[in-house]
Parts: structure tokens; C-alpha cells; sequence
């Protein structure tokens, strides 16, 4: 079964820098895109980026460019969002998703909250 | 960037009833490989958005098959046949044709009558 799995809820400060995570398992993670999703409190989905675990190629979405950086490590089969500089505004949930047609499958989602 | 468009926003239905959504994109999202890459995803209120279907028409394993989606070029539908309570969440479309970017439509909310 195809999993996967993200870190937990995070509460922060402005300013602060911050990492999350997204494991995957029970497919070939080498060979899937992973994609980062943000949807903030109430709203709709917004594609953030995407790395391909094997050669860590990177694209972001133009919103996101310079304003987090996604990384992998493919020994542990996890995919990274990261924020150097937290603003009240990222808070939102994040979620990672598998790219195969679209994104087949989902992490259960990681809260991030920052506020002073 | 290509642009999503769904349509209503809001659907408020009657169990046992048919509904409708569409979705409609900027340009068309045939590929080069000829595959069209327009997908649909569920949202239930609290949990991950869940794909239903892929490239137009393929419904992902464990979606019930009242679910259906079709379209070409630019115009796309997702058909729920009977809707049940637990069809209850926001629907969106996402086209995967023209990345970067990924986009997604701004959702339908499905609510029972």
C-alpha cells in the first residue's frame, strides 16, 4: 500500500525557520515526483512544487520561487518543505502528494501555525 | 499559466439525486503523448483531498462507480449518479497537461439539501 507519511503540527513564531517532512512508502519513491500542496484556512488547493527524488531536479511554482525550498533525501525516502523566515501568512496546512496522472495519493497533511 | 474554472461553486443536492460539475480550462490539455491529464479529487471536511478519477475518465481504485468523468480538449464533467452523505466536501479539478504549475480549479462544495 502506498503511504505517505508527514511530520506533525507545527506552532511558530514570525521569523522563525522551519522543516517538515513526507515519507513515503510501498512504491518506488526514486521514480515519483513528490508535490507539495498549501491549502490555507478555508480555501482551495495551491501546487507549491515538486522534486524528483532521484536527481533532486526541483520545480517551483513562480508563488512559491525563493519563498521555501523543497529537498529530498532518497536514502530515507523523504521529501522536505522548508521555510527560512516564517511570516503570519504561511499559516496553513501543507500536504504532500505523489505525482503519477495528477497526485494518486496523499500525506494525511501537516498543520503550521505561526503566530507571535 | 493555465487557468482552471469550475462551475457552480456551490451544490446543494437531494440524496438519490444526480449532480453535476464543471470544469473548464484556459486551453486545452491534450498532451503531445496524446493523453489528456485532467484529474478530479475529493475533499471530505477534515481529511486529505482523495483522487477519484484520472486522465479524464479513470476511476482510481476503491471509487465507487457512481462517480464518472469525461470531457475533451477544454470542457470536463464529473457525474456523481446518486449522491450519497458521504459525498459530502469540496471537488476540484486539476489539470497536469502545462507544468510547471500544477492548477487546480477553486472547488465545488457539495452539500445535501
Amino acid at each position: 500500500e502506498v503511504q505517505l507519511a508527514q511530520s506533525g503540527a507545527e506552532v511558530k513564531k514570525p521569523g522563525e525557520s522551519l522543516k517538515i517532512s513526507c515519507q513515503g512508502s510501498g512504491y518506488s519513491f526514486s521514480t515519483d515526483w513528490i508535490a507539495w500542496v498549501r491549502q490555507m484556512p478555508g480555501k482551495g488547493l495551491e501546487w507549491m512544487g515538486i522534486i524528483y527524488p532521484d536527481d533532486s531536479q526541483t520545480k517551483y511554482s513562480p508563488s512559491f520561487q525563493g519563498q521555501v525550498t523543497i529537498s529530498v533525501d532518497k536514502s530515507i525516502r523523504t521529501a522536505y518543505l522548508q521555510w527560512s523566515s516564517l511570516k503570519a501568512s504561511d499559516s496553513a496546512m501543507y500536504y504532500c502528494a505523489r505525482q503519477s496522472s495528477g497526485f494518486g495519493s496523499w500525506g494525511q497533511g501537516t498543520l503550521v501555525t505561526v503566530s507571535s | 499559466d493555465v487557468v482552471m474554472t469550475q462551475s457552480p461553486l456551490s451544490l446543494p443536492v437531494t440524496l438519490g439525486q444526480p449532480a453535476s460539475i464543471s470544469c473548464r480550462s484556459s486551453q486545452s490539455l491534450v498532451y503531445s503523448d496524446g493523453n489528456t491529464y485532467l484529474s478530479w479529487y475529493q475533499q471530505r471536511p477534515g481529511q486529505s483531498p482523495r483522487r477519484l478519477i484520472y486522465k479524464v475518465s479513470n476511476r482510481d481504485s476503491g471509487v465507487p462507480d457512481r462517480f464518472s468523468g469525461s470531457g475533451s480538449g477544454t470542457d470536463f464533467t464529473l457525474k456523481i449518479s446518486r449522491v450519497e452523505a458521504e459525498d459530502v466536501g469540496v471537488y476540484y479539478c486539476m489539470q497536469g497537461t502545462h507544468w510547471p504549475p500544477w492548477t487546480f480549479g477553486q472547488g465545488t462544495k457539495v452539500e445535501i439539501k
